[in-house]
């Protein structure tokens, strides 16, 4: 099936640096979500994105919609503590409206203060 | 809070055993997913309900059997597990199937099977 190569695939950084990750794939896509995983949770949504070229914050996570729509970064600025967790991105294919999102295998971000 | 509820949250069960997994939503959504999400492995999708309807069933053992009575509530159905069915199933609901809002994740079951 389609797949999405998310990378890399952890990371161990120091708090208060910059992280960057993202998501490529062979196919177009129409959107581009990324998730959040917390410790013994369920994924919870951050960021949306639907169209190329999209730039979209949130508080100190900003993505982008790759021109391409094959791609997607997402970076977090000033990490702190509470960003450890797992991030997915996730896509729906062009022009399949109405199928399932596809998830790539998560990035696992460690920080340490 | 996160509008999707999943019971248990944890769960360990033998071979033999037969159980079920629940998941409730009440945001008024029409699609429901079941996924297992394993060690270092992506998620994997089990099945999707679209109006109470099955639409998709990734081949998925016939051990694991689902249930939409409604479209709040999804079951699902375990019995004659093996132990590499231990893993995190995660129950997501959306406004509609594919529907580009994405997926509400319900907190997970996290089962062992022994």
């Amino acid at each position: 099936g389609q797949q999405l190569n998310q990378s890399p695939q952890s990371m161990f950084i120091q708090e208060g640096e910059d992280v960057s990750m993202n998501c490529t794939s062979s196919s177009i896509f129409n959107t581009w979500l990324w998730y959040k995983q917390d410790p013994g949770e369920g994924p919870v949504l951050l960021i949306a994105l639907y169209k190329a070229g999209e730039l979209t914050s949130n508080g100190r996570l900003t993505a982008q919609f790759g021109i391409t729509r094959k791609d997607s970064f997402l970076n977090i600025s000033a990490s702190i503590p509470s960003d450890v967790g797992i991030y997915f991105c996730a896509g729906q294919l062009a022009p399949q409206a109405g199928t399932a999102l596809i998830f790539g295998k998560g990035t696992t971000l460690s920080v340490s203060s | 809070e996160t509008g999707v509820t999943q019971t248990p949250r944890h769960l360990v069960m033998g071979m033999t055993n037969k159980k079920s997994l629940k998941c409730e939503q009440h945001l008024g959504h029409n699609a429901m997913y079941w996924y297992k999400q394993s060690a270092k492995k992506p998620l994997e999708l089990m099945f999707v309900y679209s109006l109470e309807e099955r639409v998709e069933n990734n081949s998925v053992p016939s051990r694991f059997s689902p249930e939409c009575p409604n479209s709040s509530h999804l079951f699902l159905h375990l019995h004659t597990l093996q132990p590499e069915d231990s893993a995190l199933y995660l129950c997501a609901s959306s406004r509609d199937r594919g529907s580009s809002y994405g997926y509400t994740f319900g907190s997970g079951t996290r089962l062992t099977v022994v």
